[in-house]
């Protein structure tokens, strides 16, 4: 059983529309983590989330964290090719011995 | 300041032969945490250090070591390579020990041929 559920595991959209991504755990969290990260390359932080219901915008990017702290997702508006990348969610679990625990990531794929 | 530092960036061994991986943190970070990731199982953690001493370790045979210095630059060893150890090996460090947000090198990509 997976700690941390990503989904869709790859979305492929146009240019200019909307997309969600989720990430969900079975275990309530106190933080989470968003990493992008790009072909060739490691994940770069985006974004952490720690309150319940908590909102975070970071240009396009609208991150919520549910309000039980067991789930969170990720929105792009207005998608551009720049966003294309492997999405990923991290969080400590403590079930896993406190170690920084990744989802399987969602693939993103904006066409121009 | 500059990133995370790994080197080498490419590297292609054989089976059976060992290979050691280089990590330089940011500077001030004395976290350093290594992963392996495959498209298979995704970002695997394989162990954490801090103050040179291993505070955490996934779930990996033995053939996977590290070690850190006191610069608190690390590296990982893979001994008697198999196949299946090509993936995408990533450090990440971070300030303290524990801290969730993790600032990530750009990997060193090996193949076991």
């Amino acid at each position: 059983t997976q700690l941390l559920e990503q989904s869709p595991q790859f979305l492929s959209i146009q240019e200019g529309e909307n997309l969600t991504v989720y990430c969900n755990s079975s275990s309530v969290f106190s933080s989470l983590q968003w990493y992008r990260q790009e072909p060739g390359e490691g994940p770069v932080l985006l974004v952490t989330v720690v309150t319940g219901g908590e909102v975070k915008k970071l240009k396009r990017l609208t991150f919520q964290f549910g309000d039980a702290r067991k789930d969170s997702s990720l929105h792009i508006t207005a998608a551009q090719p720049g966003d294309t990348g492997l999405y990923l969610c991290s969080l400590m679990i403590k079930a896993a011995g406190n170690k920084l625990t990744f989802g399987g990531g969602t693939r993103v794929l904006v066409k121009p | 300041k500059a990133g995370v530092t790994q080197t080498p960036r490419y590297l292609i061994k054989t089976r059976g032969q060992q290979v050691t991986l280089s990590c330089s943190p940011i500077s001030g970070h004395r976290s350093v945490s290594w992963y392996q990731q495959t498209p298979g199982q995704g970002l695997q953690f394989l162990f954490e250090y801090f103050s040179e001493t291993q505070r955490n370790k996934g779930n990996f045979p033995g053939r996977f070591s590290g070690r850190q210095f006191s610069n608190s630059r690390s590296e990982m060893n893979v001994s008697t390579l198999e196949l299946g150890d090509s993936a995408l090996y990533l450090c990440a460090s971070s300030l303290v020990l524990g801290n969730t947000e993790a600032f990530f090198g750009q990997g060193t990509r090996l193949t076991v041929v």
